[in-house]
């Protein structure tokens, strides 16, 4: 079957540091994506990894290794507008049926 | 450019009754994508439209059915309405279709409440 798994809740304390992690598993594989949803919102892009290894853009940054079906996305500096759920997703088919994890609700304390 | 528009934004049904949803695309943007929200099932891939061809249908029942326009713009019905079917139902447009999780915009969404 096909299913990334990702832990349902993170809080981490404003400028800090947080890591989420996102493991998966399916037959057919072209990247790892990681989408950010504010309450009330509408999912947003963030990162794409298709490759392994790191992307940095700015505060963010998603990491993916094909050969431990794993991927994190890190957030750097947090700020409290970083508040929000955060989910991993892939596309394993050549069309757009993208499977997406449950979503981790992160929370950022002062 | 406009993004991705969802119509209405809420609605309220009763059991039995059904529903249709709109979605217009970003201009330009050929795959139109309908996904369906709860909180505790996350994002469901309902099924996904290019050129008017329903090319990938996710595993919900055959009450839940779409169609695109040759404008792109897409539109999704859900039948005989059940208490289940509440949920946020979101649209996301893509410009081919092809290039896999990263090139999704959606919408908003419609929240539907089913009492």
């Amino acid at each position: 079957g096909q299913s990334l798994e990702q832990p349902s809740e993170v809080t981490a304390v404003e400028g800090a540091i947080v890591q989420i992690n996102c493991t998966y598993q399916t037959s057919g594989f072209y990247g790892l994506s990681w989408y950010q949803q504010h309450d009330g919102g509408a999912p947003t892009f963030l990162s794409y990894n298709a490759l392994d290894g790191l992307e940095e853009t700015g505060r963010f940054s998603s990491f993916l290794s094909r050969s431990d079906s794993y991927g994190y996305l890190l957030l750097q500096e947090l700020q409290m507008k970083d508040s929000a759920s955060y989910f991993c997703a892939f596309c394993s088919g050549g069309y757009q049926k993208v499977t997406f994890g449950i979503g981790t609700k992160l929370q950022v304390i002062p | 450019k406009a993004g991705v528009t969802q119509t209405p934004r809420y609605l309220i049904k009763t059991r039995g009754q059904q529903v249709t949803l709109s979605c217009s695309p970003i201009s330009g943007h050929r795959s139109v994508s309908w996904y369906q929200q709860t909180p505790g099932q996350g994002l469901q891939f309902l099924f996904e439209y290019f050129s008017e061809t329903q090319r990938n249908k996710g595993n919900f029942p055959g009450r839940f059915s779409g169609r695109q326009f040759s404008n792109s713009r897409s539109e999704m019905n859900v039948s005989t309405l059940e208490l289940g079917d509440s949920a946020l139902y979101l649209c996301a447009s893509s410009l081919d279709g092809f290039s896999g999780a990263n090139v999704l915009t959606f919408g908003a969404g419609s929240r539907l409440t089913v009492l």
